[in-house]
């Protein structure tokens, strides 16, 4: 079965620090992963997503992510910490049994940058 | 603007009392999927459809149902709601079915059952 593990609950950054919040995923075939952001009382926004090809991949407002099969992992990365960036993040790996376009989530970490 | 809309934002209601949650998508996708979000359990699917009058289980149904009977539309309802199902739900769709696309997601609603 496919899952996600997003091993940090929270993740507590100086603002102008590069950041990481990171994601681990199990699936049989090809994993197909993406990343959301959750900002206070608003949906789910999407970030990025890899589905095949270059291992860096690069999303919204800055953020980037890289695949590792031989890790199976898919963390999360910016450069340059902001404030605004302090939100719920969700890893989620796509689950294409049945024909359909199901997500599976991690727990969730909450990004905190400090000024 | 392209949107997911969900009805209402937040609702406190009582045990057995029925409701539904409305969902409505202008991006005139074919897939849409209810999800409940709880601390450290992240998103669980509740229901998906992948077309209309094409609806399906997911991870956990339980006490729930959905209808598909137009396209842009797909509401949750809770017959007989219970304690257990006070959550924060959200209402996604996507297109098309079988695709990589990322779906969107609705602002969601904060339901509290007393």
């Amino acid at each position: 079965a496919q899952s996600v593990a997003q091993p940090e609950d929270q993740v507590n950054v100086a603002e102008g620090n590069p950041l990481t919040v990171k994601c681990t995923y199990s699936v049989s075939g090809n994993p197909y992963l993406f990343w959301y952001v959750q900002y206070p009382n608003r949906g789910l926004q999407f970030l990025l997503k890899y589905i095949t090809g270059d291992n860096l991949v690069k999303g919204s407002y800055g953020f980037e992510a890289e695949f590792n099969k031989s890790q199976t992992s898919f963390h999360l990365k910016k450069p340059s910490a902001l404030v605004s960036d302090s939100a719920l993040y969700f890893c989620a790996v796509r689950d294409g049994s049945g024909g359909y376009n199901k997500l599976i989530f991690g727990a969730g970490t909450r990004l905190a940058v400090h000024p | 603007e392209a949107q997911v809309t969900q009805n209402p934002r937040y609702l406190i209601t009582v045990t057995g009392k029925k409701l539904t949650v409305t969902c409505s998508q202008n991006m005139n996708h074919e897939y849409m999927s209810w999800y409940r979000q709880d601390p450290g359990l992240g998103l669980r699917q509740i229901y998906y459809s992948m077309n209309v009058e094409v609806t399906d289980k997911g991870d956990v149904p339980e006490g729930y149902k959905v209808s598909r009977k137009e396209k842009r539309n797909f509401p949750l309802i809770l017959e007989s709601p219970s304690p257990n199902q006070t959550s924060l739900y959200f209402c996604a769709s996507s297109s098309p079915t079988g695709s990589y696309n990322e779906q969107f997601f609705g602002p969601g609603t904060r339901l509290t059952v007393l």
